[in-house]
């Protein structure tokens, strides 16, 4: 198995609050990513990283933001949280991207509760 | 547009029937990559397989078969003889070549019930 670990693994919080999740890999990997599920909706991008301090925007980055300094932990952090951004996040690692593209492995999720 | 699209949203099957996913993408590159993804009721998400858009090949691994149909872009997901421990969300998810991000775009899912 992939050395992905999320914390926490359950989080309820009030809307309003600030929330951060963490992801902390142990591969080395040079690509992380936030996914958000759904139900209907299967995963969605929320924010990826291509490098310590290099991250971008992915399809709902809306209410998101990341932050990377060091290559195995990857932070999502929810500025000011509110009740649609409940749902399980879940981060994932991978070791190429493009024509070397290699399968991406994923953490445990956590489940956010936003009250 | 980029987009993967499971039309089915849950089939139920009683053990030892074999079953289909369908999975059905829309991508403009020529590169690209095809993935399937097994959640079950425990919540991880468990890797099957990695296609290249080069690469037609059918793959079969045990009881699991995938058919790369690039004239109908589909990569649809064959169980022989179901358990009931293939009881799972499957997801299908399409990477670009082009985005060189490496970002997976899912189906919905598909929800498969193998009855005893």
């Amino acid at each position: 198995d992939a050395g992905i670990t999320q914390s926490p693994r359950h989080k309820v919080t009030e809307t309003g609050t600030p929330v951060t999740l963490r992801c902390h890999q142990t591969e080395n990997h040079r690509y992380m990513y936030w996914y958000r599920q759904d139900p209907g909706h299967g995963l969605r991008l929320i924010h990826y990283s291509y490098g310590v301090k290099d991250t971008d925007k992915g399809e709902v980055s809306d209410g998101y933001s990341v932050s990377r300094s060091k290559t195995e932990d990857f932070l999502l952090t929810l500025e000011s949280a509110t009740s649609s951004q409940t749902s399980v996040y879940f981060c994932a690692i991978s070791a190429g991207t493009g024509k070397m593209s290699y399968e991406q492995f994923f953490g445990p999720g956590t489940r956010l509760t936003v009250l | 547009a980029q987009k993967v699209t499971q039309a089915q949203t849950e089939i139920s099957v009683v053990e030892k029937e074999d079953v289909t996913l369908d999975c059905v993408y829309e991508t403009r590159d020529t590169t690209y990559y095809l993935f399937w993804y097994k959640q079950p009721p425990s919540g991880e998400l468990v890797f099957l397989i990695r296609r290249n858009s080069f690469d037609e090949q059918n793959e079969i691994s045990g009881r699991y078969s995938w058919n790369f149909q690039k004239s109908t872009s589909s990569f649809n997901f064959t169980i022989t003889a179901s358990q009931v421990v293939d009881s799972a969300v499957y997801f299908c998810a399409l990477s670009p070549g082009s985005s060189n991000t490496g970002k997976l775009i899912f189906g919905q899912g598909t929800t498969l019930q193998v009855k005893p």
